[in-house]
C-alpha cells in the first residue's frame, strides 16, 4: 500500500493565524481526502482534494476557512485559516489506490 | 442520510478473552466496509470487505460482511494489551467509478488489561 508522510506532526498555534499542512504519497493516488477528528470523535470528511482544480467540499467546510491545493496527484495541501480553539482537532490526510484508503500521521493542532 | 453505527462504543476485557466489535450501516451506492485501528493519530488499516459471507483473517483478528444485514463483526482472539485502542468501522459509497468516499462510525474504544 502507499505510504502518505504528513507535516507537521503537531503545532501550537495562536488564534486568527493560519496553518498549512502537507500530505506527500509516494505513489500515485486516484483520490485525496482531507478529514478532521475533534477531541473524542470520529473522522469527519472535510473535502475531497481534486487534481487541478478546486477541492469538493462537504457540508459544513467552505473553501475559504480550508483552502486545499493538489498539484499533482501525489501532493496535496490543506490550510486551516483565521484559526479559533474550535479549530483543534487531529488533521488527516488519506490517499485511495488500488489497494484501499491509507492515511497520512496525522497533524495535531492546538489553538490558544 | 447516511450512517454508520458501531457497538459497543467502549469496552474493557482481560488479556486471553475473546472479543467481537459490531458495525451496522445504512448507505446509498455501498462499495465496500473498512475496518482500522486507531492508537494515536493514524488509523491503521486493517481489513476491506466487499463481499458478503467471506472471512477475512489476519492472525488473531479476522472480519467478515453480512451485505443482506447490513453489517460487519470484527473479532479479536486472545487479546493483548497492544490490541488497546480505538477501532473503527467505515463505509465506502458513492456511484461514480471505482472512486469513493468513506463514512467513518464513532469507534469501539477497546482497552485489555494484564
Amino acid at each position: 500500500s502507499a505510504v502518505i508522510s504528513q507535516k507537521p506532526s503537531r503545532d501550537i498555534c495562536q488564534r486568527g493565524t493560519s496553518l498549512t499542512i502537507q500530505c506527500q504519497v509516494d505513489s500515485q493516488v486516484t483520490m485525496m481526502f482531507w478529514y478532521r477528528q475533534q477531541p473524542g470523535q470520529s473522522l469527519t470528511l472535510i473535502a475531497t482534494a481534486n487534481q487541478g482544480s478546486e477541492a469538493t467540499y462537504e457540508s459544513g467546510f467552505v473553501i475559504d476557512k480550508f483552502p486545499i491545493s493538489r498539484p499533482n496527484l501525489t501532493f496535496s495541501t490543506l490550510t486551516v485559516s483565521n484559526m479559533s480553539p474550535e479549530d483543534s482537532s487531529i488533521y488527516l490526510c488519506s490517499g485511495m489506490g488500488t489497494y484501499g484508503y491509507t492515511f497520512g500521521s496525522g497533524t495535531r493542532l492546538t489553538v490558544v | 442520510e447516511d450512517k454508520v453505527v458501531q457497538s459497543p462504543l467502549s469496552l474493557v476485557v482481560h488479556e486471553g478473552d475473546t472479543v467481537t466489535l459490531n458495525c451496522s450501516y445504512e448507505v446509498t451506492n455501498f462499495r465496500s466496509l473498512l475496518w482500522y485501528k486507531q492508537e494515536k493519530k493514524a488509523p491503521t488499516f486493517l481489513f476491506m470487505l466487499t463481499s458478503s459471507g467471506i472471512e477475512k483473517k489476519s492472525g488473531r483478528l479476522s472480519s467478515i460482511l453480512d451485505k443482506k444485514e447490513l453489517f460487519s463483526i470484527l473479532n479479536i482472539t486472545a487479546t493483548q494489551t497492544g490490541d488497546s485502542a480505538i477501532y473503527l468501522c467505515a463505509v465506502g459509497f458513492g456511484s461514480g467509478g471505482s472512486n469513493y468516499k468513506l463514512t467513518f462510525g464513532k469507534g469501539t474504544l477497546l482497552t485489555v488489561n494484564p
